[in-house]
């Protein structure tokens, strides 16, 4: 059972690039999220699906698009990189748990930066 | 206002130590409150969830106040392997089940 796997997980773009992060989920949970973190301010979210075929925006989604074409994977897209969108992204999606709590399930993150 | 609002930090306490984050949050509606653990450069991962009843875990208490909107966590008995950043979430209701994060109280616990 893999879990929640973000790929890559590392990466450095040039300003004005695209490149798509993609987080795939083998749980069948419904909902997915992707959340970026910078220093000093959280996690906060960009964008999350209820499900296959539905995305909605979160706290800061100017620059990113998202889609969920398939339940089990959530992708993140990144049209032209600019170098406030350096940061650490992770994935999560949200079931339960093995104390039956309803928790939120994160991938290892991506760094990514952009010059 | 942030949604969800706590104490940065760092609290650096000695091992053995009881130490305590509050965390307070916004919205009177909210229904579920959870504490997560973040090692450095790693993902968050799920401590415990915080019942209105309060609930312990080990060496762990977590409370709820309704009335003041906040939720504790209670750490006793301090380890090394405590260290570490513990963001309270919070589910904001609105229709969906978004949790929303705290920026998170970085604890360090020294020999």
């Amino acid at each position: 059972n893999a879990g929640v796997t973000q790929t890559p997980k590392f990466r450095v773009l040039k300003t004005g690039q695209s490149m798509t992060l993609l987080c795939a989920q083998d749980m069948n949970h419904e909902y997915m999220y992707w959340y970026r973190q910078d220093p000093g301010m959280g996690l906060r979210l960009i964008h999350y699906s209820v499900g296959e075929g539905t995305t909605a925006k979160g706290e800061v989604p100017d620059g990113y698009n998202v889609s969920r074409l398939k339940k089990q994977n959530f992708l993140l897209g990144l049209e032209s990189a600019a170098p406030s969108q350096t940061s650490v992204y992770f994935c999560a999606s949200l079931g339960r748990g093995g104390r039956g709590n309803t928790e939120a399930f994160f991938g290892q993150g991506t760094r990514l930066t952009v010059v | 206002r942030k949604e969800v609002e706590q104490d940065p930090g760092p609290f650096n306490v000695p091992e053995g130590a009881t130490v305590a984050f509050n965390c307070t949050y916004s919205n009177s509606a909210s229904q579920s409150f959870f504490w997560y653990r973040q090692d450095c450069r790693k993902e968050p991962k799920l401590l415990m969830s915080v019942y209105s009843s309060g609930n312990e875990d080990g060496r762990f208490t977590a409370q709820l106040n309704r009335a003041s909107q906040y939720i504790s966590l209670l750490i006793r008995d301090s380890k090394l392997s405590d260290s570490a950043t513990y963001l309270c979430v919070v589910n904001i209701p609105g229709g969906s089940y978004i949790p929303t994060f705290g920026r998170g109280t970085s604890l360090i616990v020294h020999p």
